[in-house]
C-alpha cells in the first residue's frame, strides 16, 4: 500500500538552530517526493521536489531534502531556522502508479522559540 | 503571478443545504484536485479531474460531486451538507504528469 509517515506531530526548535523533519514512505514504484509548507489559514506551498538524479535537492526558503532509497526516507532539513519558518510541513509521494495521484502525510507542526 | 483562486475563504451553511465550492486556476493546468484537511488526518483526496469533463473519485467521495465544464474551473458540490463535512477544503492544480501542486488558499466550511 502507498503511504507517507511523518513520525513527529510537532517539533519545537530554537531560532538559529538546525532543523530536520522526518518522512518515510511506502510506494510500489519509483517515487516522486515532495515537501510542502502551510502557514496558518493558508493553502500549501511547494518547498521542493525529487524526481530523479541527485538525491540531495535544494528548495525555496533555504530548505533541502535528501532521498535515501534504502531507508525509504525523504527528510527535510534547514541549517538555521528563522521565526518565520513556524508552520506545518507536509511530506508527499506520487508517481506513475495510480495516475500520478499524490499521497500526503499527516503533517508536522514546527514551533520556533526565541 | 500564477494562482489558484477559491471563491470563498469562509462559509457557514445549514445542514441539508446544497453547497458549491468554486476553484479557478489561471495556469492552463490539465489536472485539478479537491482535498479536505482535518486535524491529525492530513489531506484526503475527494475528487480529481485530469481534463475537461473528466472526473475521478478520490479516497473519500461520498457526499460530494464535482463539475469541470471548463479547463480553468473545478467545482465541488456538497449535495446535502452535513455537520461531518465541516472542514477546510483545498483546491489544487498541476500540469499533466508528475509535478508538484499549486494550491488555493482554502475554504473553511462550517455546517451548522
Amino acid at each position: 500500500a502507498q503511504s507517507v509517515t511523518q513520525p513527529d506531530i510537532h517539533i519545537t526548535v530554537s531560532e538559529g538552530a538546525s532543523l530536520e523533519l522526518r518522512c518515510n514512505y511506502s510506494y510500489g514504484a519509483t517515487p516522486y517526493l515532495f515537501w510542502y509548507v502551510q502557514s496558518p489559514g493558508q493553502g500549501l506551498q511547494l518547498l521542493l521536489k525529487y524526481f530523479s538524479g541527485d538525491t540531495l535537492v535544494q528548495g525555496i526558503k533555504g530548505f533541502e531534502a535528501e532521498f535515501k532509497r534504502s531507508q525509504s526516507s525523504f527528510n527535510l532539513r534547514k541549517p538555521s531556522v528563522h521565526w518565520s519558518d513556524a508552520a506545518e510541513y507536509f511530506c508527499a509521494v506520487g508517481g506513475n502508479t495510480g495516475g500520478f495521484k499524490t499521497i500526503f502525510g499527516a503533517g508536522t507542526r514546527l514551533f520556533v522559540k526565541a | 503571478d500564477v494562482k489558484v483562486t477559491q471563491s470563498s475563504r469562509y462559509l457557514v451553511k445549514r445542514t441539508g443545504e446544497k453547497v458549491f465550492l468554486e476553484c479557478v486556476q489561471d495556469m492552463d493546468h490539465e489536472n485539478m484536485f479537491w482535498y479536505r484537511q482535518d486535524p491529525g488526518l492530513g489531506l484526503r483526496l475527494i475528487y480529481f479531474s485530469y481534463d475537461v469533463k473528466m472526473k475521478e473519485k478520490g479516497d473519500i467521495p461520498e457526499g460530494y460531486s464535482v463539475s469541470r465544464e471548463k479547463k480553468e474551473r473545478f467545482s465541488l458540490i456538497l449535495e446535502s451538507a452535513s455537520t461531518n463535512q465541516t472542514s477546510m477544503y483545498l483546491c489544487a492544480s498541476r500540469r499533466q504528469g508528475a509535478e508538484g501542486y499549486t494550491f488555493g488558499s482554502g475554504t473553511r466550511l462550517t455546517v451548522v
